[in-house]
């Protein structure tokens, strides 16, 4: 256990409905950072956050996804209109920037299965 | 541009030795190593920062050559607790205010009895 937590950590949903998924980073991190992992292939960046700030989100996402990390603590992940690509583990990680040796913990994972 | 890691795959022996590589296109400022079991999230072994240096972790160690935009992983006397796939993350040298941490393309390992 990183400390890192996230909730579902599986979701079944039908092609065109909306989900919503929770990241809760480790306390004292102030970034945050959202990735999504196919089969075989290591996780891919969609987005990070410094405290509340979103500083950058990958070109590869489209506008039916959107980040949140209201107070600075924990974020949402939500994904409107699902399509059956989006299947997917979707990983959270947290890490405490201007630290010496910046690390990235992970959470367990969503794992997002769209039928 | 996602670093490339050789071996693809490996299989060994309890208590064998084995060596992963992860080259990059880019200069690159850090590289951290994770590994990951079959439907968990990636485990932080060990960064290793610009200058060479290399570091240890009971029987898994790694070394940074930044002159080559290399590093590898070296797992000695390894144990079934091994197996899984290892990834790289590096982070380039210049970043131009984007981010560009990229996960490697992995290394699936196998440790048996």
């Amino acid at each position: 256990d990183t400390g890192v937590s996230q909730d579902p950590r599986h979701k079944i949903t039908k092609r065109g409905q909306n989900v919503t998924f929770r990241c809760d980073p480790i306390s004292e991190h102030n970034r945050l950072y959202w990735y999504r992992q196919t089969l075989g292939q290591g996780p891919e960046f969609l987005t990070y956050f410094q405290n509340e700030a979103q500083l950058e989100k990958s070109r590869l996402l489209s506008d039916r996804f959107s980040a949140e990390r209201p107070k600075g603590s924990f974020s949402t992940l939500e994904i409107q209109r699902t399509e059956q690509g989006d299947s997917a583990m979707y990983l959270c990680a947290s890490s405490l920037a201007g630290s010496a040796q910046e690390t990235q913990y992970f959470g367990p994972g969503t794992r997002l299965l769209v039928l | 541009q996602q670093p490339v890691q050789s071996p693809q795959a490996v299989i060994l022996r309890e208590g064998e030795d084995a060596v992963i590589n992860c080259s990059s296109s880019k200069a690159l400022y850090s590289v951290h190593w994770y590994r990951q079991k079959h439907g968990e999230a990636p485990v932080f072994l060990m960064i290793l920062l610009k200058g060479g240096e290399q570091k240890g972790h009971e029987k898994i160690s790694a070394s940074f050559n930044e002159k080559k935009q290399q590093s590898s992983l070296y797992l000695t006397a390894s144990q079934l607790s091994y197996s899984g796939t290892y990834f790289c993350g590096t982070e380039p040298e210049m970043t131009s205010g984007t981010y560009k941490y990229i996960f490697g393309t992995g290394t699936r390992l196998k440790v048996l009895a």
